[in-house]
């Protein structure tokens, strides 16, 4: 079954800095990857999807890039601001059953 | 519109004792999905329900774990013979499905406590 890989676990940056999470998945057949972004005791949010025919999705100070050949999908927040810390996960949904697989989450801190 | 609701928000429960988790899921969704959340830990993924089609319950840990969802519309999450080791946070997600799309709509979770 499909497995998803996300790095790093936790995650610091300055208020301002940009930063990055990777995600790998084991799934070729994989065709739609969202990434949700949970604060402290609330319920998971999306904040951004791609499919596999794009290569990059852009909202804002948020994207996301998809290297299909490599099989991974990096989030990208630019200018960050405190209201950004969170856990951040992305998922998976495999072509096998059509549930999502989501990974193990990334903690941001963003730091004034 | 309403979004997702679970019941109970929280429930106590001792060691043994059955338990039953409710999702009301947005209006006109026809995937449901159920996942558990242990602390500080990802989303581990439970079941699944698309329209009439058989559910995937290839997620549920034991048999111990059921789930149904009747007329396609609230799903009830039965744990049976809990033990310590269920205690989590337990969310339901909802979707259009199909054309409709694939995006997951959360409910604000059921936090689960065996003692």
């Amino acid at each position: 079954g499909e497995n998803v890989e996300q790095h790093p676990s936790t995650l610091s940056v300055q208020e301002g800095d940009s930063a990055v999470i990777k995600c790998t998945y084991s799934d070729s057949a994989s065709n739609y990857f969202p990434w949700y972004k949970q604060e402290l005791g609330k319920r998971p949010q999306l904040i951004i999807d791609i499919r596999s025919n794009v290569g990059e999705k852009k909202d804002q100070r948020i994207a996301v890039t998809l290297n299909k050949t490599a099989k991974h999908f990096s989030l990208h927040i630019t200018e960050t601001q405190p209201e950004d810390s969170a856990v951040y996960f992305c998922a998976s949904r495999g072509n096998y059953g059509q549930n999502f697989v989501f990974g193990p989450g990334t903690r941001l801190s963003v730091l004034p | 519109g309403a979004g997702v609701s679970q019941s109970p928000s929280n429930k106590v429960t001792e060691k043994g004792k059955d338990v039953e988790l409710r999702c009301d899921p947005i209006s006109g969704h026809t995937a449901l999905y159920w996942y558990r959340q242990s602390l500080g830990q990802g989303l581990e993924f439970l079941i699944y329900f698309q329209g009439n089609s058989a559910p995937d319950k290839s997620g549920l840990p034991s048999d111990r774990f059921s789930a149904e969802r009747t007329g396609g519309s609230v799903s009830t999450l039965t744990i049976q013979r809990t033990q310590q080791e269920d205690s989590a946070v337990y969310l339901c997600a909802s979707s259009p499905g199909g054309a409709g799309g694939d995006t997951q709509y959360f409910g604000p979770g059921t936090r689960l406590t065996v003692l």
